[in-house]
């Protein structure tokens, strides 16, 4: 079971880059990283996904290196909508094991 | 699209009751997810079905739980009898692709047993 690990908490300010990391230590080879935004009373929100190296998208990067036991959600430029819990879950293409983390809260403050 | 539907938003009932969570996923989605959240223990998998078939139900608490699926465009969980540590925010998502794919959230249901 790929067990992930992320930091409880992290605060930034409006037009910061934000870098969140998490680790999954045990993770096989053939889990995908997804990274999820949730907001108060709203369901999760997909942000990005990757397997290895770099993925790029209009809103995130994901950096994943060679051994893959972590990775870093990094967030471009924050803005106060950008407050929010951020998830790191881990799991194949089957759904088996699917572990999200204990979640991200990021406090972007002005 | 009007994305993944839950029913109902909220439910309050009393320890013991039968409580039946109702969602409708996207349409065209193969694959239908139920969680759980918790202050405590945070987000939850319980279920997840691919093509209507449960697939890995490893999650799910115990005998008091059940999930069907009886076609790709309705699932339930039921929860009989409920007790108060069910109380809890139930979402539903559904994807293109299994877990590998971006899993579409519903808003949830907020349980409260009491």
């Amino acid at each position: 079971l790929a067990k992930t690990t992320q930091p409880i908490s992290m605060d930034s300010y409006e037009g910061q880059e934000v870098n969140i990391t998490c680790s999954h230590n045990n993770i096989a080879t053939n889990d995908y990283i997804t990274w999820y935004q949730q907001f108060p009373s709203q369901g999760p929100r997909f942000i990005i996904q990757g397997y290895k190296t770099k993925v790029t998208n209009e809103v995130a990067s994901l950096f994943i290196p060679a051994d893959r036991k972590s990775s870093t959600l990094s967030l471009p430029r924050v803005s106060l909508s950008d407050t929010a819990v951020y998830y790191c879950l881990v799991g194949d293409h089957a759904g088996n094991m699917l572990t999200f983390g204990g979640g991200t809260r990021l406090m972007v403050k002005p | 699209d009007a994305g993944v539907i839950q029913s109902p938003r909220h439910e309050v009932t009393e320890m013991g009751q039968e409580v039946t969570l109702r969602c409708k996923p996207i349409s065209g989605h193969n694959s239908l997810f139920w969680y759980r959240q918790t202050m405590m223990r945070g987000l939850e998998l319980l279920i997840y079905f691919n093509n209507n078939v449960p697939i890995d139900d490893s999650g799910m608490p115990e005998d008091r739980f059940s999930a069907k699926m009886p076609n790709a465009s309705f699932s339930t969980l039921k929860i009989q009898p409920s007790e108060p540590r069910d109380s809890a925010v139930y979402f539903c998502a559904s994807s293109f692709s299994g877990g590998r794919g971006e899993q579409f959230f519903g808003p949830g249901t907020r349980l409260t047993v009491l």
